[in-house]
């Protein structure tokens, strides 16, 4: 049972060019959703969240957005850099639930920044 | 470095040996989860503890596995009697106490071989 799906295993870009990465859910009981970026051998780095209550997050270069009713988010990263290459994971959790901080990974899609 | 720390960063065991992987959370955070990726998968949850408590262990297997998180020193996850399927990098990530809608931030995980 995916709960978190991130249909693209993989997305090339153009430097300079916007790179968007999509992540579906399932569970309505989820309300904390994160990106995080991994390179190999090190482990996930966290990138920008959103809160149920919002349905946009901006940081910098990075913007989450959220479509609750599709049950739908996305990253948008513009503009890409070389230095963006690597597996985005979308997350998420339900923080209302007492306990139930667990996260729980979409599959991941690497982003490749071509020059 | 006030990061999630995880030792050893590779560990080798033979099958039925034990694997101890260590976690110490980043500093000021007493929440600690444990994560299993296999090769091209996302991150899976494993358990949830705080200082001396374990909120959720859902995520982990009945046999074999345990984890804790003492009052004085680092979370240890134990996997006794290894088998080749055990084979995966294992990630802890920390939270701050009482934390809704704060991000879990990762070690660079162990490892784990199992010859």
């Amino acid at each position: 049972d995916q709960q978190v799906k991130q249909n693209s295993p993989s997305l090339s870009v153009q430097e300079g060019r916007i790179s968007i990465l999509n992540c579906d859910y399932t569970n309505s009981m989820f309300d904390y959703f994160l990106w995080y970026k991994k390179y190999p051998a090190e482990g996930p780095t966290f990138l920008i969240s959103i809160s149920s209550i919002k349905d946009k997050n901006e940081d910098g270069r990075f913007t989450v957005f959220l479509n609750k009713s599709a049950k739908h988010l996305s990253l948008h990263i513009v503009p890409s850099q070389p230095g963006d290459s690597a597996v985005y994971f979308c997350a998420a959790s339900a923080n209302r639930i007492q306990g139930a901080q667990k996260l729980v990974f979409g599959q991941g899609t690497r982003l490749t920044i071509n020059p | 470095n006030a990061g999630v720390m995880q030792n050893p960063r590779h560990l080798v065991r033979r099958r039925g040996q034990e694997a101890r992987l260590r976690c110490s959370p980043m500093k000021g955070h007493s929440h600690v989860y444990w994560y299993r990726q296999l090769p091209e998968e996302g991150l899976k949850f494993m358990v949830y503890l705080q200082k001396e408590n374990i909120i959720d262990e859902s995520g982990m297997p009945k046999e074999r596995f345990s984890a804790e998180f003492p009052k004085e020193g680092p979370s240890i996850l134990r996997i006794q009697q290894v088998v080749r399927g055990d084979s995966a990098a294992y990630f802890c990530a920390s939270s701050p106490a009482g934390a809704s809608n704060q991000p879990q931030h990762f070690g660079d995980g162990t490892r784990l071989s199992i010859l």
